[in-house]
């Protein structure tokens, strides 16, 4: 149980376009996801937590208008890189915390992440 | 401004070898420590600890918490190359989200 799902794995774009990224909770309610972002060799960076149904809040130094998240539903988020840049090129994971009922209050699981190429 | 370290770094061992991870961490309101393991992808949950002197056990890792030293290790026995990744030590930082501070990770390396 607890399985989280990104779409896409991988994906190149080019510079000035927008792209999407799905989170999805596959076996529980995720009343709360977080994006991150990993640049090589350096440790998970939180973005932005996403409540389902209200706004995201986002980290220090974080675009809220770059990177918009969405949590429409209690298993799905979408994080959409807007006006992409190379520097935008990165590693981005999403994590989903579950209800109480199915998961400990503070474990958070982890998707498969979506490697972000911007030429 | 809660804080994680890890030590070391990196990390080089021979299959057999037996190794021992650091975690160190200043928050407020401390309520658990939580180990991931991080291969190519995105990390996978190894432990989550709240008391202190308990080790939590799974095999041939364990972890154990030390809350008045704020530290935790994460021991990995007879190490394997399967065992080589990126360990990763968070706590859950104060506020109503309960984001997870993580710490930069040790690299360990297991060569056969």
């Amino acid at each position: 149980g607890a399985v989280v799902s990104q779409h896409p794995s991988r994906v190149i774009c080019k510079s000035g376009t927008s792209v999407k990224i799905e989170c999805r909770s596959l076996d529980f309610q995720a009343t709360t996801m977080f994006w991150y972002r990993q640049f090589p060799k350096q440790s998970l960076m939180l973005m932005a937590t996403s409540n389902e149904g209200s706004k995201a809040t986002y980290e220090q130094g974080v675009e809220k208008d770059k990177f918009l998240i969405n949590h429409a539903s209690l298993t799905l988020s979408t994080l959409t890189v807007t006006s992409a840049h190379p520097e935008d090129s990165s590693f981005y994971i999403c994590s989903a915390r579950g209800t109480r009922a199915r998961a400990a209050s503070y474990e958070q699981y982890f998707g498969p992440g979506t490697r972000l190429t911007v030429t | 401004e809660d804080k994680v370290v890890q030590s070391p770094l990196s990390l080089v061992v021979h299959e057999g070898d037996t190794v021992t991870l650091n975690c160190s961490y200043e928050v407020t309101n401390f309520r658990s420590l939580l180990w991931y393991k991080q291969e190519k992808k995105a990390p996978t949950f190894l432990f989550m600890l709240t008391s202190s002197g308990i080790e939590k056990k799974s095999g041939r890792l364990s972890s154990i918490l030390d809350k008045k030293e704020l530290f935790s290790i994460l021991n990995i026995t007879a190490t394997q190359t399967g065992d080589s990744a990126i360990y990763l030590c968070a706590v859950p930082s104060q506020g109503g989200s309960e984001k997870l501070v993580f710490g930069k990770g040790t690299k360990l390396t297991v060569n056969p």
